[in-house]
């Protein structure tokens, strides 16, 4: 079956400092791969995507690497902001289930001033 | 540019009640899921529909029963709410058509059962 493993949280960092979130998955077929952010209150929304190997999704300062060879998709941001405080979750689609998404469990993110 | 809307967005029940939530969306996605959010375990997959007149089971269906009798609506109805159904939903929809479309949320509901 599929199956995506993401970074446990919470990560806490200062404003100005590198993030990275490490997501890896497993999946039968060859799926897209995405990240999504939620703001407190607020449904999902799709931050990047990626639908091949070694393409790069970006999206407001944030990059995320299609990795085949390591079945992985790290969110990275060189320097995060107080409003990047958010759940983020990684998200694989392979066309073949039905239309099911199956997703990561989150991680929160905190930006101190 | 509405994108899915869900109604209500917030609701206490007491144990034993029934309701409905509906999710309405106006992007003439194909399919719609309703997801239900708990501290701790991300996000599990209720029920999900993948044209009008068709739904099928997702991970943690029972004691939840839906409907989709037209294309830009999807129904989640609790027929006898328990605590342990204490949660935020959230409703879904996307297109297969558009290749690796991504899903789009609605704000969500948050339903408190006593």
């Amino acid at each position: 079956g599929n199956s995506v493993t993401q970074m446990e949280g919470p990560v806490t960092l200062s404003e100005e400092a590198f993030l990275t979130i490490n997501c890896t998955y497993t999946a039968t077929g060859y799926p897209s791969l995405f990240w999504y952010v939620q703001y407190p209150g607020e449904g999902l929304q799709l931050l990047l995507k990626a639908t091949k190997a070694d393409d790069k999704g970006s999206n407001k300062g944030f990059e995320a690497t299609y990795r085949k060879e390591t079945t992985s998709f790290h969110l990275e941001k060189g320097s995060v902001q107080v409003s990047d405080s958010a759940v983020y979750f990684c998200a694989l689609y392979v066309n073949t289930n039905a239309g099911k998404s199956t997703f990561g469990d989150g991680t929160t993110l905190t930006v101190k001033p | 540019n509405a994108g899915v809307t869900q109604t209500p967005k917030f609701r206490v029940l007491k144990t034993g009640q029934s309701m409905t939530l509906l999710c309405a969306q106006d992007m003439n996605h194909e399919y719609m899921y309703w997801y239900r959010q708990d501290p701790g375990m991300g996000l599990r997959l209720i029920h999900y529909s993948v044209g009008e007149g068709t739904t099928a089971k997702g991970e943690v269906p029972d004691g939840y029963n839906v409907s989709r009798l037209k294309k830009q609506n999807f129904l989640l109805g609790l027929e006898s709410a328990a605590p342990s159904q204490t949660s935020v939903y959230f409703c879904a929809s996307s297109s297969p058509g558009q290749m690796n479309s991504p899903l789009h949320f609605g704000n969500g509901t948050r339903l408190t059962v006593t």
